[in-house]
Parts: C-alpha cells; structure tokens; sequence
C-alpha cells in the first residue's frame, strides 16, 4: 500500500469544523482514500473514503485534491466524543480483502 | 447494527501457555482478519482469512499463530506458547466481498502475558 503522512497532532475547539489533511503524493490510480478512526480503548472505526470526487456521510465528509496527492477529513461540528486517532489509508480498487495498513494516525484533541 | 464482537475482553496468561481469543464476526461477512496493537504503538495485520484459507499473513504470524473458523460463526486467534511479547490488543476485524472493503473491528481483546 502507498504511503500516506499525517501531522502527529490537533486540537480542535468542541462545536467548531475540523480540518485533517493526508498528503499521499505516490498514490496510484486504483487506490481509494480511505480513513479510519480509534477511539480510545476501542477497535478501529471506518469513517468515509472515496476515490476521486468529494464524499459526504453521515459522519464526515472528506475532500480529495484534484490531482488526488491530498486530501482532508472533515468533521463539520467537533464534539468531545471525536477526540480520537485519525487514520488515512490508502487501498487497492482490486483488494477485495487486502489488509488495512495503518501508520501513527493525527491524534484530534477536542475542548470544551 | 451489527457487531463484531470479542471475547474475552482481558485474558491473562502465563508465559508459555495456549490462549485462544474469540471472535464472531458480522453474520453476512466473508472475509476475516486478525489485528494487534501493541501499548502505543501502531495497529499491526496478523493475517486475513476467507474460504477456509489464509489469504495473507505478516511476519509476525509465525508458526506459534494459528487461525480457526470452526464453526458458521466464530472465528479464532490461538497463539500456542505465548511469550512477553505478545502482550497487546488484538483486534478482530470483518467485512463483505465488496471492492470497497469496509472492515468492522470487534472492541479487542487484551492479552497480558505475564
């Protein structure tokens, strides 16, 4: 799998936007952009991901530069219960059950 | 909504024994994967596992690791002498055969080897 950086931290104000780039400049056609999240003491959680064109869910939207070497995880209202290890990871198109490769993550801090 | 789930939750083990960590993945899931997380450090894959076969498997799954889904809905981690360190969080994980490959992750399971 390419290889993705993410800063170490954030912090965020609760109630406000929070923006958490992934920069991915190796990133070949057929991977999709996926990000994942750890909240403390828990598995994993999956997020969002997309391949090209921006996406929204319920719990975040994530935009993808147009030459896709970046993108941004966005959490439109923090609360305290986002205060987590983001992690973007980038996957094969044809790895139906390929392994999730996860780096060290930006660890968002949210105050009160 | 449908769950992985784990148990135990903490398992503590003397150097040396068998442990065996379960797991019962998403009903509808094909696909399998065991994770480890070190205290502090990143979550590693051990292994991936459908039709009965392991698809893929780390370094770190060596021959004390071995993978079980001995019935319709468990699905097993069991490491035949533990040592120190295999102390971490284990983390089960499924998904569907679907090209964008959602995994679920079950709360873990925390192995202590003392």
């Amino acid at each position: 799998d390419a290889k993705t950086t993410q800063p170490n931290s954030m912090e965020s104000n609760e109630e406000e936007p929070v923006h958490l780039p992934c920069n991915h400049s190796t990133i070949s056609g057929t991977d999709y952009i996926h990000w994942y999240r750890q909240l403390p003491s828990q598995g994993p959680e999956y997020v969002i991901h997309g391949l090209t064109s921006n996406v929204n869910n319920r719990m975040a939207s994530l935009a993808i530069a147009e030459d896709r070497k970046s993108s941004t995880l966005i959490l439109h209202r923090a609360t305290l219960r986002d205060a987590a290890v983001y992690y973007c990871i980038l996957r094969d198109v044809g790895g139906a059950n390929s392994k999730l490769t996860f780096g060290k993550g930006i660890t968002l801090s949210v105050r009160p | 909504e449908p769950e992985v789930t784990q148990t135990p939750s903490h398992q503590v083990t003397q150097m040396g024994q068998e442990v065996i960590l379960r797991c019962v993945p998403i009903s509808n899931h094909l696909y399998f994967y065991w994770y480890r997380q070190i205290l502090g450090q990143k979550v590693e894959f051990l292994v991936s596992f459908y039709n009965n076969e392991i698809s893929e498997k780390s370094e770190i799954f060596d021959d004390q690791f071995s993978v079980e889904r001995p019935d319709g809905s468990n699905f097993t981690l069991k490491i035949r002498s533990t040592k120190l360190e295999d102390s971490a969080m284990y983390f089960c994980a499924s998904s569907q055969p679907l090209a964008k490959n959602i995994q679920y992750f079950g709360a873990g399971t925390r192995l202590s080897v003392l």
